[in-house]
Order: structure tokens, then C-alpha cells, then sequence
């Protein structure tokens, strides 16, 4: 298993731009999440999916939209990039028998 | 507003040393109680994880105790190694999908 993997690993946008982050994970977890990470800040729960075609908000999901087509992938779009959208964005999956969440790798993205 | 508050923000211990960290919360509904390990450059990766029924788990060693009436829960790592070095993350949930994270503690062990 690849478990939980993230592209790109690292990204520059201009302000103002348009990107969508692809996480996708092998394990047929139903749940699926996106933290962004700041620092001295820990992670922050963007958006989280219990499920295909189920999605809803956590705790700072302006500026931000998922979509939840397949079990496999839970994609992040930023519409208009802005500079406060400066940080590292973690996907995570779990089963729903379980609390463990699984981490990718990370994508680092500046926007400048 | 931080759900789960966490100190020290950063930590230095001698080899063999124990390292100690704190993390408190309020909300009373919180049943889970994960602590994440992350290096450089990865994601956080689950250590050790306690629920509310109990008051210290231990797994090698990592211990967590916990403290319900206080709403206190700590991290020890005994014999710490410079392999330890790492920024841990203690974190809370009631329900499992809300994981709310402490601000993370930058462990340093001096060989």
C-alpha cells in the first residue's frame, strides 16, 4: 500500500491564482480530511468527508473547496489564491472502525 | 480559539533524560486523545493514544497520564534518544472526525 499520498509536494502561486490539490489514499478509508499546518499554530481542520459525495467544513474552510467523487481521492481547490493561504496542507484518512488518522506527506504551498 | 492548549513549545533533554509535555483542554466532551509524532518534512504519525476512561497508557517507552478532573494529559518519554528529536502534537476529538490539535512541542535530546 502507498497509503495516503499527496501532489504536488511543493508549489509557488501568484495571487490570485487557481490550484486544486490532489490527495488520494489506497487503503479504502471512508474518511478523509485536510489540515493546513502553520507554524506555532499545529493543524487546523479545513474540510473532512465521511464518505464519496459526502463532504462538510471544519474549522477554516474560507477560501477553500472539496469534492468527493471516488473513495480513493479528495481533492482541495483554492479559488483565489491569497497570501494567508501560505502554509503546509496535510490530507489524512481513517476507517470508520477506527479513530487513527493516516497523514500524507504534505504539500508546501507559497503564495506570493 | 485554542481547544487544546500544549507546552512548552519547545523542549531540550540529555540522552537518557526524560521529556515531559503538557497539553490541557475544556471541553468535556472530548473522548479521544491521540499524541502525533512528526519529523522534518513528513506528516504527523500517530505515537500513543488515551481515552477518558483510563488514567495512564504506556507503550514502550511512551506514557500518557491523564488527569479527567483536571482536564490535563501529558506525554512522558522515558530514556529519550536523539532518534526522539521531533515536534510532537497532542490532539483531542469527541466523535473522532473534529480532531482538534495542540500548537506542537519541538523536542530536542542532546546525545
Amino acid at each position: 500500500n502507498a497509503g495516503v499520498t499527496q501532489t504536488p509536494k511543493f508549489r509557488i502561486l501568484k495571487i490570485g491564482q487557481s490550484m486544486t490539490l490532489q490527495c488520494a489514499q489506497d487503503m479504502n478509508h471512508n474518511y478523509m480530511y485536510w489540515y493546513r499546518q502553520d507554524p506555532g499554530m499545529g493543524l487546523k481542520l479545513i474540510y473532512y468527508s465521511v464518505g464519496a459525495g459526502i463532504t462538510d467544513k471544519g474549522e477554516v474552510p474560507n477560501g477553500y473547496n472539496v469534492s468527493r467523487s471516488t473513495t480513493e481521492d479528495f481533492p482541495l481547490r483554492l479559488e483565489l489564491a491569497a497570501p494567508s493561504q501560505t502554509s503546509v496542507y496535510f490530507c489524512a484518512s481513517r476507517t470508520g472502525l477506527a479513530e487513527t488518522q493516516y497523514f500524507g506527506p504534505g504539500t508546501r504551498l507559497l503564495v506570493l | 480559539q485554542q481547544q487544546v492548549k500544549q507546552s512548552p513549545q519547545s523542549l531540550i533533554v540529555q540522552k537518557g533524560g526524560i521529556s515531559i509535555i503538557n497539553c490541557a483542554y475544556e471541553n468535556t466532551a472530548f473522548d479521544y486523545f491521540p499524541w502525533y509524532q512528526q519529523f522534518p518534512g513528513k506528516g504527523p504519525a500517530l505515537l500513543i493514544a488515551i481515552r477518558p476512561d483510563v488514567s495512564e497508557k504506556k507503550e514502550g517507552r511512551f506514557t500518557i497520564s491523564f488527569n479527567k478532573s483536571a482536564k490535563q494529559f501529558s506525554l512522558h518519554i522515558m530514556d529519550s534518544q536523539p532518534g526522539d528529536s521531533a515536534t510532537y502534537f497532542c490532539a483531542a476529538t469527541a466523535g473522532a472526525n473534529n480532531l482538534f490539535f495542540g500548537t506542537g512541542t519541538r523536542l530536542t535530546v542532546i546525545p
